[in-house]
């Protein structure tokens, strides 16, 4: 069965680095594209960025624009977020979530949790 | 970047009652929009996409329409297990992914 579990959250400095990844079993992340959506405590949820089936083709949120990219290995079916230059503001459940061809997001991952503060 | 607003942001109805959730679009979306369940401290759920296709398992309860930029979801006979922040979202590929700002809906 489908499954996508994050994992690399945890307690981060201002102006440091995380890395977020997000494991995918039961579909193959070439068929559909992936994207990113986090939720700061008790906010919306705010969409990030995405990455196509293909993986050709990137978009990000202005507010995560030059500071994140999304990448991934194929060959461990692994989605990642690499994130710098980290903000109070980036403090958010982080959640990796499939495309279903545009059908909207019909598998989510459980979230993991990124606190920046020093 | 389109804009994305609902309304109302939070509503209070009783078991049985019908509940309407607006969405707008500040451009045209023809109908790439889909709408979400998030229970609370529970991961969002995928309800309707395509303005008004329901997602494979979700309460017949649960109904969308619309097109352009105007957009609702209805819940036909509210349930206690509805309990939820309900997001609309834009999915135009030619635009960010944005989510609208959400709907608090409790039981009255």
């Amino acid at each position: 069965q489908v499954q996508l579990v994050e994992s690399g959250g945890g307690v981060v400095q201002p102006g440091r680095s995380l890395r977020l990844s997000c494991a995918a079993s039961g579909f193959s992340i070439t068929t559909y594209g992936m994207h990113w959506v986090r939720q700061a405590p008790g906010k919306g949820l705010e969409w990030l960025t995405v990455i196509s089936s293909d993986g050709n083709t990137k978009f990000y949120a202005d507010s995560v624009k030059g500071r994140f990219t999304i990448s991934r290995d194929i060959s461990q079916n692994t989605l990642y977020l690499e994130m710098n230059s980290l903000r109070a503001e980036d403090t958010a459940v982080y959640y990796c979530a499939k495309d279903d061809h545009n059908h909207g997001y019909d598998y989510w991952g459980q979230g993991t949790l990124v606190t920046v503060s020093s | 970047d389109i804009q994305m607003t609902q309304s109302p942001s939070s509503l209070s109805a009783s078991v049985g009652d019908r509940v309407t959730i607006t969405c707008r679009a500040s451009q045209g979306i023809n109908n790439y929009l889909a709408w979400y369940q998030q229970r609370p401290g529970k991961v969002p759920k995928l309800l309707i996409y395509a303005a008004s296709t329901l997602q494979s398992g979700v309460p017949s309860r649960f109904s969308g329409t619309g097109s352009g930029t105007d957009f609702t979801l209805t819940i036909s006979s509210l349930q206690p297990e509805d309990v939820a922040t309900y997001y609309c979202q834009k999915y135009d590929n030619s635009d960010p992914f944005t989510f609208g700002p959400g709907t608090k809906v409790d039981i009255k």
